[in-house]
């Protein structure tokens, strides 16, 4: 198993260009989730989705969307991307249900915003 | 608002020590804590998770105890090697009434060295 994969690992955007970062988890996990992790600040929830087809807001969701449409995958999207922005990004996800609901992590995608 | 702070921030220590890493929350109705260390440059990888019902949960030189009423964890690390150093991360997911999913929110991890 692959467990949680993020693509891409690096990248730079200017401010006001879009992208989209990938996870895809292959553990049939019902819960993902999008963080970042910024100095000082520790890991913050910006989404997360609790099956396929559903989303939901974190602590940070402003300035992104997310899409659910393959219980695999669940992506993040920057439509006008700002400097604040600037961080490093992780994907999560965890078994359905409150009983066993360790969250695996992806390796992490390093995101510059100039 | 559940507040997570973990002490010391950082901590330097001679190989073969024994070491305690502390976390701390506001908010005690929690329903479990995970610890995770942060290679530099790497995503998290899960090292302990303590159900709320749990006192404590071992893996091999790490033990990890949960003391729900006073709201604080701890990481006891047994014979640090060099290769122990890491950033280590401590979450703990809060009981969301009617819903099975619970925030899970983060202290700002102790930067452990351990050098030989």
């Amino acid at each position: 198993n692959a467990g949680v994969t993020q693509t891409p690992k690096f990248r730079v955007l200017k401010t006001g260009q879009s992208m989209t970062l990938l996870c895809a988890q292959d553990m049939n996990h019902e819960y993902m989730y999008w963080y970042r992790q910024d100095p000082g600040m520790g890991l913050r929830l910006i989404h997360y989705s609790v099956g396929e087809g559903t989303t939901a807001k974190g602590e940070v969701p402003d300035g992104y969307n997310v899409s659910r449409l393959k219980k695999q995958n669940f992506l993040l999207g920057l439509e006008s991307a700002a400097p604040s922005q600037t961080s490093v990004y992780f994907c999560a996800s965890s078994l359905t249900g409150v009983l066993y609901n360790e969250q695996f992590f992806g390796p992490g995608t390093r995101l510059t915003v100039l | 608002k559940q507040e997570v702070t973990q002490i010391p921030a950082a901590l330097s220590v001679p190989e073969g020590e024994n070491l305690v890493l502390n976390c701390s929350f506001t908010d005690s109705a929690i329903y479990n804590l995970q610890w995770f260390r942060q290679d530099p440059g790497k995503g998290l990888t899960s090292l302990l998770l303590i159900q709320s019902s749990q006192r404590e949960q071992t893996s091999g030189r790490l033990n990890a105890s949960l003391d729900k009423s006073s709201g604080r964890s701890t990481l006891y690390i047994a014979a640090s090697q060099p290769g122990d150093s890491a950033t280590y991360l401590c979450a703990v997911r809060l009981r969301a009434g009617g819903t099975s999913y619970g925030k899970l929110t983060f202290g700002q991890g102790t930067i452990l060295t351990v050098h030989p």
